[in-house]
């Protein structure tokens, strides 16, 4: 079975400085993953997803079938940066389903 | 394009009880999948239907089930309520099955007395 493992539940960064949001999934296929996030009083929403290896407000994640990783990264936190971030797995097939990781709180301070 | 309704936000039920939640996928959106939110758990998988079908099903028991109508629009039903259901339940709706492209709703905050 897969699984999603973001071994931190909360980051604390100042404004300006880079971060790492870390994510490793289990899976011996070939899987999708995503980053979803969801900021204060508003719907999660899907922020990237590996496929399209694009920066989505100033994110970018790169998958890394070797380590099992798929981190987030922004080289400079902005305060409305500040949200719950998820990662997710998803396996196309018969039996897929989207897994999601615990998630992390980013919090940037200014 | 008016986002996922989930009907209703609230609600208060007491052990035994059952319960039926809604939810409205975007339009032209023909898959809808359910989680559910707990603080200890996470986000966990429910179901997924496509075209009035389910294609997909998580682990949990047969109290939780599901259906689709033909315009899309889902509905999911707990019976026999436990106070470990106390959760929050995000609908989401994509465009094609099977992918982990998803759109979700604010979700329907249950809580079991």
């Amino acid at each position: 079975a897969q699984r999603v493992t973001q071994p931190e539940k909360l980051l604390s960064v100042f404004k300006g400085a880079p971060v790492e949001l870390k994510c490793n999934y289990s899976y011996s296929g070939s899987p999708e993953l995503f980053w979803y996030v969801q900021y204060s009083r508003q719907r999660l929403q899907l922020l990237l997803r590996h496929i399209s290896r694009e920066s989505i407000k100033g994110f970018t994640a790169d998958l890394n079938k070797g380590e099992t990783s798929f981190h987030l990264k922004k080289p400079f936190a902005q305060e409305e940066d500040s949200a719950m971030y998820y990662c997710a797995l998803s396996v196309t097939g018969a039996n897929s389903k989207l897994t999601f990781g615990k998630g992390i709180t980013l919090s940037v301070r200014p | 394009k008016a986002g996922v309704t989930q009907t209703p936000r609230y609600l208060i039920k007491t052990r035994g009880q059952q319960v039926t939640l809604s939810c409205s996928p975007i339009s032209g959106h023909r898959s809808v999948s359910w989680y559910q939110q707990t603080p200890g758990q996470g986000l966990q998988f429910l179901f997924e239907y496509f075209s009035e079908t389910q294609r997909n099903k998580g682990n949990f028991p047969g109290r939780f089930s599901g259906r689709q109508f033909s315009n899309s629009r889902s509905e999911m039903n707990v019976s026999t309520l436990e106070l470990g259901d106390s959760a929050l339940y995000l609908c989401a709706s994509s465009g094609r099955p099977n992918t982990g492209e998803l759109f979700f709703g604010e979700g329907s905050r249950l809580t079991v007395l």
